[in-house]
C-alpha cells in the first residue's frame, strides 16, 4: 500500500457525460500527479499540482481539468466524455518539488474509466 | 525529444534464471530514472530508481544499472520467483520545460516454475 488513495475504484458512464475523480496524496507528500493508462498509450502523464498550484502539464486533453484543495486532495474532472476516454486513471504523489531535484513518486491504485 | 524505448515487450525467464530488460531515453538532460512494477489490477509500484550520478545501484535481487553517455539504463533481477510476474515499467525524468517523467511501454515478465 502505497498509501495514496482514489475513488471511486471503478466508474462506467455513457459518452458526453461528465466525471470526477479524486485522490488523497500520502501524508505529507505535496504534489500530486495524474497519468492516464490506456492499452495503446501506456502511462501517460496529464497534470501536476504542487501546494495547490499547477506546476506542470502534459498530454492532458482540454476536455479535461484538475485542482488541487487546500487539504491537498486532488481532483480531475472529465467532460464531454468519449469511448476513447476510457482507461485507467492513476494518482501519484511526492513529497515536494524543489527546483532541479525529483521526488520519487508513489502511486494510488487507480479508477478504471469505462465510457459506453 | 521525449522518448523512453524499453524492450522487450514480453519476457519469459526460467523460475531462479535472471532476467534483464533495457530502456533508453533521448533527453540528455535526464538525471532519475525509477522503474516501477506493475500487478494486475493494481498502480505501479516503484521498485528501485537510479539517479545520474551513480551508474549502479543494488537492493537484495534487484539492480539498475545506467550509462549516461549512451542514454541507456537496464534492470536486472537475478533468482527469479514466480511472484516477480508483473508489467515492468522504466521511467526517465524530461528536463525540457517543466518536469515530468516519461514512461517506457511496459515489458510484460512471466516467470515459468
Amino acid at each position: 500500500d502505497s498509501g495514496v488513495t482514489q475513488t471511486p475504484k471503478h466508474l462506467i458512464t455513457a459518452t458526453g457525460q461528465r466525471v470526477t475523480l479524486r485522490c488523497s496524496p500520502r501524508s505529507g507528500d505535496l504534489s500530486v500527479y495524474w497519468y492516464q493508462q490506456s492499452l495503446d498509450q501506456g502511462l501517460q502523464f496529464l497534470i501536476q499540482y504542487y501546494n495547490g498550484e499547477e506546476r506542470a502539464k502534459g498530454n492532458i486533453l482540454e476536455r479535461f481539468s484538475a485542482q488541487q484543495f487546500p487539504d491537498l486532495h486532488s481532483e480531475l474532472n472529465l467532460s464531454s466524455l468519449e469511448l476513447g476516454d476510457s482507461a485507467l486513471y492513476f494518482c501519484a504523489s511526492s513529497v515536494a518539488t524543489q527546483r532541479g531535484y525529483t521526488d520519487t513518486q508513489y502511486f494510488g491504485p487507480g479508477t478504471r474509466l469505462t465510457v459506453l | 525529444g521525449e522518448n523512453v524505448e524499453q524492450h522487450p515487450s514480453t519476457l519469459s525467464v526460467q523460475e531462479g534464471d535472471s532476467a534483464v530488460i533495457k530502456c533508453t531515453y533521448s533527453d540528455s538532460a535526464s538525471n532519475y530514472f525509477p522503474w516501477y512494477k506493475q500487478e494486475l489490477g493494481k498502480g505501479p509500484q516503484l521498485i528501485i530508481d537510479i539517479r545520474s550520478n551513480v551508474g549502479e545501484k543494488k537492493d537484495q535481487r534487484i539492480a539498475v544499472t545506467l550509462n549516461k553517455t549512451a542514454k541507456h539504463f537496464s534492470l536486472h533481477i537475478t533468482e527469479t520467483q514466480p511472484e516477480d510476474s508483473a508489467v515492468y515499467f522504466c521511467a526517465a525524468i524530461i528536463i525540457q520545460g517543466a518536469q515530468k517523467l516519461v514512461f517506457g511501454q511496459g515489458t510484460r515478465l512471466t516467470i515459468n516454475p
